[in-house]
């Protein structure tokens, strides 16, 4: 069973409008929340984090909600630019380190 | 950069062969792990490593091994490639609690 879902494989945005990326768990016990942006031949960078004892971290166009009792989280960016047009990765940390990721959402913003 | 490379960047192998992809990181970090990366399947963990010859299974570790005799290198090994081994793999270091990891470049590996 997946623990870390994205279930939108893409959004399209346009440019200077807000892009909300969606991701839920099914872990209580992860402890940090995370995001990763990857362009393509390159690897994930980090982006953005949440601790699960907060449920709003800013961080300038930048923005992360964390929901516990419906275990989900978004990640809202605004406003969206050309380049932030990539593969964002929703990822989950647990005590250990171990991080478990989702499957991605492309998200293409439009001139 | 946070000092974190992988080698080699390219490699295509025959079905049977074992390989050896390399990372290797300058910043003294305890915490090493290596993840593979497949179409519609985000990132999976295969090994990490939390110390010199402390090393424990990923979620995907069948078909792999690791070695970390040094703090700097951490060594993912393929015993006998096989063609679903075919992935691009991303070496990456913790950088602790809320600042996520830092990955490499990755090493995209083809098995035929």
């Amino acid at each position: 069973d997946q623990q870390v879902k994205q279930n939108s494989p893409s959004l399209s945005v346009q440019e200077g409008r807000i892009s909300i990326l969606n991701c839920d768990y099914t872990n209580s016990m992860f402890d940090y929340f995370l995001w990763y942006k990857k362009y393509p031949a390159e690897g994930p960078t980090f982006l953005i984090s949440i601790s699960s004892i907060k449920d709003k971290n800013e961080d300038g166009r930048f923005t992360v909600f964390l929901n516990k009792s419906a275990k989900h989280l978004s990640l809202h960016i605004v406003p969206s630019q050309p380049g932030d047009s990539a593969v964002y990765f929703c990822a989950a940390s647990e005590e250990t380190g171990k991080s478990t990721f989702g499957d991605g959402t492309t998200l293409t913003v439009k001139p | 950069d946070a000092g974190i490379t992988q080698s080699p960047r390219h490699k295509v192998t025959e079905t049977g062969t074992p390989v050896t992809l390399r990372c290797h990181q300058t910043e003294n970090h305890r915490y090493m792990y290596w993840y593979r990366q497949d179409p519609g399947h985000g990132l999976r963990l295969i090994h990490y490593s939390y110390g010199v010859k402390d090393t424990d299974k990923g979620e995907v570790s069948d078909g792999y091994s690791v070695s970390r005799s040094k703090t700097e290198d951490f060594l993912l090994t393929l015993e006998s490639a096989t063609s679903s081994q075919t992935s691009v793999y991303f070496c990456a270091i913790r950088q602790g609690g809320e600042n996520g990891y830092t990955f490499g470049s990755g090493t995209r590996l083809t098995v035929v």
